[in-house]
């Protein structure tokens, strides 16, 4: 069965530290995003890409990258973590643009 | 444990009652809504979704209703179960004159079901 995969599912780091989180689909969506889940907040848009070399900022972009070199993979990468950035982190991917979006199972971040 | 089900607004029913989730939706440009639902530890699920052209669909056991008028969302689940007991959050697709917007997400309702 097609499915989405994240990975570490847990991580705790230290700021300033480097971190990237993993995100693999084998649905072939061309679409794919990643959110941020706080208390208080619903999800939220971190980046985003259309397709293979892609990428888009979302709402809360500042800190993180992604990169899209294959269809499959989207990571996530933290260039200095901050403890503002703890967090739980979901990856999605969707067949048509914002349409019926599959969520990953999640990455908790911790930044100390 | 999972914290996203802190702090937010709960509905507490008993097995085999009818549940009714509300949301309100902020952006009048929004022409595609979705229900997820997620449980302690997990990602969320799809569960139903509806277009703006209309009023009311039904899934299994879940029936979402939409309210243009007063920009009301809802989630009716018949015959709740225990496996039903999760936090449910509204999204909204803001279409700007045929340029998508972003998923907005609601924060969510937790719903627990007693047996």
């Amino acid at each position: 069965d097609a499915e989405i995969t994240q990975s570490p599912r847990h991580k705790i780091t230290e700021t300033g530290r480097q971190v990237t989180l993993a995100c693999h689909q084998t649905w072939n969506h061309n679409n794919m995003f990643w959110y941020r889940q706080d208390l208080g907040h619903g999800l939220r848009l971190i980046h985003y890409s259309y397709g293979v070399q892609d990428t888009n900022k979302g709402e809360v972009s500042d800190g993180y990258s992604v990169s899209r070199s294959n269809t499959e993979d989207l990571p996530l990468t933290l260039e200095s973590a901050a403890s503002s950035q703890t967090s739980v982190y979901f990856c999605a991917s969707s067949e048509m643009g914002w349409d019926e979006q599959f969520f990953g199972p999640g990455t908790r971040l911790t930044v100390l | 444990g999972e914290s996203v089900g802190l702090h937010l607004p709960t509905l507490s029913v008993q097995e085999g009652d009818n549940s009714i989730i509300n949301c309100a939706y902020s952006n009048s440009a929004s022409d595609y809504f979705i229900w997820y639902k997620q449980e302690s530890g997990k990602g969320p699920q799809f569960i139903i979704d509806i277009r703006s052209n209309m009023d009311k669909r039904q899934g299994q056991r879940v029936t979402v209703l939409l309210n243009k008028t007063v920009k009301h969302l809802s989630l009716q689940i018949a015959a709740t179960q225990p496996g039903d007991s999760a936090v449910y959050f509204c999204a909204e697709r803001p279409d700007y004159g045929g340029s998508q917007g972003n998923l907005i997400f609601g924060k969510g309702t937790k719903l627990s079901v007693k047996p």
